[in-house]
Protein backbone atom coordinates (compact mmCIF):
# COMPACT_ATOMS: atom_id res chain seq x y z
CA UNK A 1 0.00 0.00 0.00
CA UNK A 2 1.19 3.83 -0.16
CA UNK A 3 1.77 6.19 2.64
CA UNK A 4 2.43 9.54 2.63
CA UNK A 5 3.65 11.68 5.47
CA UNK A 6 6.60 13.77 6.39
CA UNK A 7 8.76 11.56 4.73
CA UNK A 8 8.86 10.18 1.10
CA UNK A 9 5.84 8.56 0.54
CA UNK A 10 5.69 5.36 -0.07
CA UNK A 11 4.91 2.35 -1.91
CA UNK A 12 5.47 -1.56 -0.67
CA UNK A 13 4.66 -4.22 -3.52
CA UNK A 14 5.32 -7.93 -3.56
CA UNK A 15 7.88 -9.12 -5.39
CA UNK A 16 5.99 -10.03 -9.01
CA UNK A 17 3.31 -7.97 -8.77
CA UNK A 18 3.06 -4.81 -11.06
CA UNK A 19 4.13 -1.46 -9.07
CA UNK A 20 1.58 1.93 -10.29
CA UNK A 21 3.78 5.40 -9.08
CA UNK A 22 1.64 8.87 -9.54
CA UNK A 23 2.86 11.92 -10.22
CA UNK A 24 0.82 15.56 -10.37
CA UNK A 25 2.54 17.63 -12.71
CA UNK A 26 2.38 21.16 -12.40
CA UNK A 27 2.82 23.14 -15.31
CA UNK A 28 0.11 23.12 -18.13
CA UNK A 29 2.37 24.43 -20.51
CA UNK A 30 5.10 21.30 -19.59
CA UNK A 31 4.81 18.76 -23.05
CA UNK A 32 8.36 16.53 -22.31
CA UNK A 33 7.74 13.97 -19.51
CA UNK A 34 10.46 11.80 -18.01
CA UNK A 35 10.48 9.12 -15.06
CA UNK A 36 13.87 8.66 -13.08
CA UNK A 37 14.94 5.67 -10.75
CA UNK A 38 17.48 6.92 -7.80
CA UNK A 39 19.20 4.42 -6.02
CA UNK A 40 21.09 5.39 -2.83
CA UNK A 41 24.39 6.99 -3.03
CA UNK A 42 23.65 7.09 -6.97
CA UNK A 43 22.36 9.99 -9.60
CA UNK A 44 18.77 9.49 -10.83
CA UNK A 45 18.89 7.11 -14.08
CA UNK A 46 16.44 7.44 -16.77
CA UNK A 47 13.75 5.65 -17.05
CA UNK A 48 11.29 6.24 -19.89
CA UNK A 49 9.88 9.74 -21.64
CA UNK A 50 6.86 10.88 -23.27
CA UNK A 51 5.91 13.82 -25.29
CA UNK A 52 2.48 15.40 -24.71
CA UNK A 53 1.51 14.16 -28.07
CA UNK A 54 1.39 10.89 -26.60
CA UNK A 55 -1.01 9.24 -24.04
CA UNK A 56 1.41 6.27 -23.25
CA UNK A 57 4.46 5.26 -24.29
CA UNK A 58 6.00 1.21 -23.57
CA UNK A 59 9.59 0.03 -22.54
CA UNK A 60 11.26 -3.05 -21.00
CA UNK A 61 8.46 -3.89 -18.10
CA UNK A 62 7.74 -0.27 -18.12
CA UNK A 63 4.33 1.65 -19.35
CA UNK A 64 4.56 5.76 -18.90
CA UNK A 65 0.76 6.85 -19.46
CA UNK A 66 0.00 10.65 -19.71
CA UNK A 67 -2.92 12.34 -18.70
CA UNK A 68 -2.60 16.02 -20.19
CA UNK A 69 -6.58 17.14 -18.84
CA UNK A 70 -6.05 16.05 -14.92
CA UNK A 71 -2.12 16.89 -15.12
CA UNK A 72 -1.17 13.43 -14.25
CA UNK A 73 1.66 10.77 -14.85
CA UNK A 74 1.73 7.38 -14.24
CA UNK A 75 4.51 4.52 -14.18
CA UNK A 76 3.59 1.20 -14.56
CA UNK A 77 6.32 -1.46 -13.61
CA UNK A 78 5.40 -4.89 -14.26
CA UNK A 79 6.09 -8.07 -12.40
CA UNK A 80 8.33 -5.98 -10.06
CA UNK A 81 11.55 -7.09 -8.49
CA UNK A 82 13.77 -6.42 -5.78
CA UNK A 83 16.39 -4.45 -8.30
CA UNK A 84 13.29 -2.46 -8.52
CA UNK A 85 13.62 -0.86 -4.59
CA UNK A 86 14.64 2.73 -5.46
CA UNK A 87 13.21 6.35 -5.28
CA UNK A 88 11.09 7.34 -8.48
CA UNK A 89 10.92 11.03 -9.10
CA UNK A 90 9.00 12.62 -12.51
CA UNK A 91 10.37 15.38 -14.33
CA UNK A 92 8.45 17.77 -16.57
CA UNK A 93 9.79 20.41 -19.05
CA UNK A 94 8.86 22.63 -21.26
CA UNK A 95 10.43 22.26 -25.16
CA UNK A 96 12.64 25.09 -26.14
CA UNK A 97 13.81 25.36 -22.58
CA UNK A 98 16.10 23.66 -20.07
CA UNK A 99 14.24 24.13 -17.12
CA UNK A 100 13.54 20.71 -15.44
CA UNK A 101 11.53 20.53 -12.25
CA UNK A 102 11.18 17.38 -10.64
CA UNK A 103 8.25 16.08 -8.93
CA UNK A 104 8.39 15.15 -4.91
CA UNK A 105 9.14 11.55 -5.75
CA UNK A 106 7.88 8.34 -4.36
CA UNK A 107 9.95 5.65 -2.21
CA UNK A 108 9.39 1.88 -3.66
CA UNK A 109 10.04 -1.34 -1.78
CA UNK A 110 9.42 -4.62 -2.89
CA UNK A 111 8.79 -7.28 -0.41
CA UNK A 112 10.58 -10.45 -1.13
CA UNK B 1 29.37 3.46 -14.56
CA UNK B 2 27.41 7.07 -15.38
CA UNK B 3 28.84 9.09 -18.50
CA UNK B 4 29.11 11.71 -16.35
CA UNK B 5 31.38 11.76 -14.54
CA UNK B 6 31.76 13.85 -11.04
CA UNK B 7 34.19 14.65 -8.89
CA UNK B 8 34.83 14.41 -5.78
CA UNK B 9 32.57 11.69 -4.65
CA UNK B 10 32.49 13.26 -1.29
CA UNK B 11 34.07 16.65 0.61
CA UNK B 12 33.81 18.25 3.62
CA UNK B 13 34.61 21.51 4.08
CA UNK B 14 34.58 24.36 6.52
CA UNK B 15 32.70 27.60 6.42
CA UNK B 16 35.75 29.85 5.25
CA UNK B 17 37.28 27.12 2.97
CA UNK B 18 37.34 27.83 -0.95
CA UNK B 19 36.71 24.61 -3.09
CA UNK B 20 35.38 23.70 -6.82
CA UNK B 21 33.49 20.95 -7.62
CA UNK B 22 34.00 19.13 -10.89
CA UNK B 23 31.84 17.41 -13.75
CA UNK B 24 32.86 15.99 -17.21
CA UNK B 25 30.79 14.38 -19.85
CA UNK B 26 32.69 12.99 -23.28
CA UNK B 27 28.64 12.68 -25.15
CA UNK B 28 28.94 16.15 -27.15
CA UNK B 29 26.33 16.97 -24.96
CA UNK B 30 25.81 21.20 -25.24
CA UNK B 31 23.66 21.48 -22.32
CA UNK B 32 24.86 21.29 -18.84
CA UNK B 33 23.61 21.39 -15.61
CA UNK B 34 23.79 22.01 -11.98
CA UNK B 35 21.26 20.32 -9.27
CA UNK B 36 21.21 20.41 -5.46
CA UNK B 37 19.47 17.41 -4.18
CA UNK B 38 18.99 17.35 0.10
CA UNK B 39 17.85 14.43 2.00
CA UNK B 40 14.13 12.57 0.88
CA UNK B 41 13.81 15.66 -1.35
CA UNK B 42 13.75 15.87 -5.44
CA UNK B 43 16.45 17.61 -7.20
CA UNK B 44 16.40 21.62 -7.30
CA UNK B 45 17.97 23.03 -10.25
CA UNK B 46 20.59 25.88 -9.76
CA UNK B 47 22.25 26.68 -12.93
CA UNK B 48 22.05 25.88 -16.23
CA UNK B 49 24.77 26.13 -19.06
CA UNK B 50 23.89 25.84 -22.92
CA UNK B 51 26.91 26.11 -25.65
CA UNK B 52 29.20 27.32 -22.82
CA UNK B 53 27.11 30.31 -21.68
CA UNK B 54 25.28 30.67 -18.31
CA UNK B 55 21.43 30.19 -19.66
CA UNK B 56 19.72 29.56 -16.20
CA UNK B 57 20.36 30.74 -12.79
CA UNK B 58 17.99 30.08 -9.85
CA UNK B 59 18.51 32.73 -8.16
CA UNK B 60 21.75 30.93 -6.22
CA UNK B 61 23.55 33.08 -3.31
CA UNK B 62 26.84 34.41 -4.70
CA UNK B 63 28.54 31.79 -2.65
CA UNK B 64 28.29 29.36 -5.75
CA UNK B 65 30.08 30.38 -8.62
CA UNK B 66 29.06 28.42 -12.05
CA UNK B 67 31.91 27.97 -14.76
CA UNK B 68 31.70 25.94 -17.95
CA UNK B 69 35.68 25.95 -19.72
CA UNK B 70 34.39 23.99 -22.60
CA UNK B 71 31.78 22.12 -24.27
CA UNK B 72 32.78 18.74 -22.02
CA UNK B 73 33.40 20.88 -18.39
CA UNK B 74 31.52 22.15 -15.66
CA UNK B 75 32.38 23.50 -12.45
CA UNK B 76 30.49 24.72 -9.58
CA UNK B 77 33.35 27.22 -7.07
CA UNK B 78 32.47 27.22 -3.73
CA UNK B 79 33.25 29.41 -0.99
CA UNK B 80 32.07 30.90 2.11
CA UNK B 81 29.30 28.24 2.05
CA UNK B 82 26.96 27.58 5.06
CA UNK B 83 26.12 24.74 7.09
CA UNK B 84 22.59 24.48 4.87
CA UNK B 85 24.28 23.94 1.65
CA UNK B 86 25.44 20.26 2.57
CA UNK B 87 23.54 18.19 0.43
CA UNK B 88 23.86 15.63 -2.94
CA UNK B 89 25.45 18.41 -6.09
CA UNK B 90 24.38 16.73 -9.35
CA UNK B 91 25.84 17.37 -12.67
CA UNK B 92 23.66 16.67 -15.13
CA UNK B 93 23.82 17.34 -19.07
CA UNK B 94 21.45 16.76 -22.02
CA UNK B 95 21.40 17.45 -26.00
CA UNK B 96 19.36 19.77 -26.68
CA UNK B 97 18.03 20.05 -30.82
CA UNK B 98 15.38 21.37 -33.13
CA UNK B 99 12.80 18.32 -32.07
CA UNK B 100 12.58 18.78 -28.28
CA UNK B 101 14.08 18.14 -25.22
CA UNK B 102 15.81 14.85 -24.24
CA UNK B 103 16.87 13.14 -20.76
CA UNK B 104 18.92 14.32 -18.34
CA UNK B 105 21.61 12.07 -17.65
CA UNK B 106 23.32 12.44 -14.74
CA UNK B 107 26.58 11.81 -12.51
CA UNK B 108 26.25 10.15 -9.66
CA UNK B 109 27.17 13.40 -7.24
CA UNK B 110 29.80 15.53 -5.21
CA UNK B 111 27.94 14.53 -1.22
CA UNK B 112 29.21 17.99 0.15
CA UNK B 113 29.23 18.97 3.96
CA UNK B 114 29.89 22.12 5.32
CA UNK B 115 31.27 22.02 9.17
Amino acid sequence: GESVGLHLPTLSVQEGDNSIINCAYSNSASDYFIWYKQESGKGPQFIIDIRSNMDKRQGQRVTVLLNKTVKHLSLQIAATQPGDSAVYFCAEATSGTYKYIFGTGTRLKVLA
Amino acid sequence: DTEVTQTPKHLVMGMTNKKSLKCEQHMGHRAMYWYKQKAKKPPELMFVYSYEKLSINESVPSRFSPECPNSSLLNLHLHALQPEDSALYLCASSSQTGFGNSPLHFGNGTRLTVT
